[in-house]
């Protein structure tokens, strides 16, 4: 099983609504993240997992809160959003040791869209 | 910051060679990737090439490095119209947990 599962895979949101993305992955990968991706664009790091503790937060504002409650599953809360927050939003895992070659597995992604 | 550069089109004949080209700043990258992701979709890992290798042969896939030059290439033999997709090439630095990924080349395969 090399799969990461992402719900839901469609989203449209009003700017004050709360609303979840999930993640989940059954490799045994230590390391999990959240990236945006605006169309046309590269993947932008948002955060970083590893071991379940946040290790990476790239300045991503609050009305985004990650959140790791296992290995396997990641969250994404999210509340008060904006248009411009519309974007594809994936999930990845990696084995997250060093010494690996740490190649990324992604979900497929939600298309989240802010109305 | 890492820099990681990609022309942003490419179109080829069905049958011809593909090939994608990326550039990168950071000399302290242990594994370079390139990832395939078609419209609408999640990012397919291909192939990878640890920094110490110089190529690397998967099939319809051949991946080129020039550490000197900060060079990376994909090669694909024997395009298909399946194969249209947006490639990014990505770079992991040493002791980082992250990847970073270039501009990404939209590939078009003409029938």
């Amino acid at each position: 099983d090399t799969e990461v599962t992402q719900t839901p895979k469609h989203l449209v949101m009003g700017m004050t609504n709360k609303k979840s993305l999930k993640c989940e992955q059954h490799m045994g990968h230590r390391a999990m993240y959240w990236y945006k991706q605006k169309a046309k664009k590269p993947p932008e790091l948002m955060f970083v997992y590893s071991y379940e503790k946040l290790s990476i937060n790239e300045s991503v504002p609050s009305r985004f809160s990650p959140e790791c409650p296992n290995s396997s599953l990641l969250n994404l809360h999210l509340h008060a959003l904006q248009p411009e927050d519309s974007a594809l939003y994936l999930c990845a895992s990696s084995q997250g040791s060093q010494g690996f070659r740490g190649e990324l597995f992604f979900g497929e992604g939600s298309r989240l869209t802010v109305l | 910051g890492e820099d990681v550069e990609q022309s942003l089109f490419l179109s080829v004949r069905e049958g011809d060679s593909s090939v994608i080209n990326c550039t990168y700043t950071d000399s302290s990258s242990t594994y370079l990737y390139w990832y395939k992701q078609e419209p609408g979709a999640g990012l397919q890992l291909l192939t990878y090439i640890f920094s110490n290798m110089d190529m690397k042969q998967d099939q319809r896939l051949t991946v080129l490095l020039n550490k000197k030059d900060k060079h990376l290439s994909l090669r694909i033999a024997d395009t298909q119209t399946g194969d249209s997709a947006i490639y990014f090439c990505a770079e992991r630095g040493t002791g980082a947990n992250n990847l970073f990924f270039g501009t990404g080349t939209r590939l078009t395969v003409i029938p």
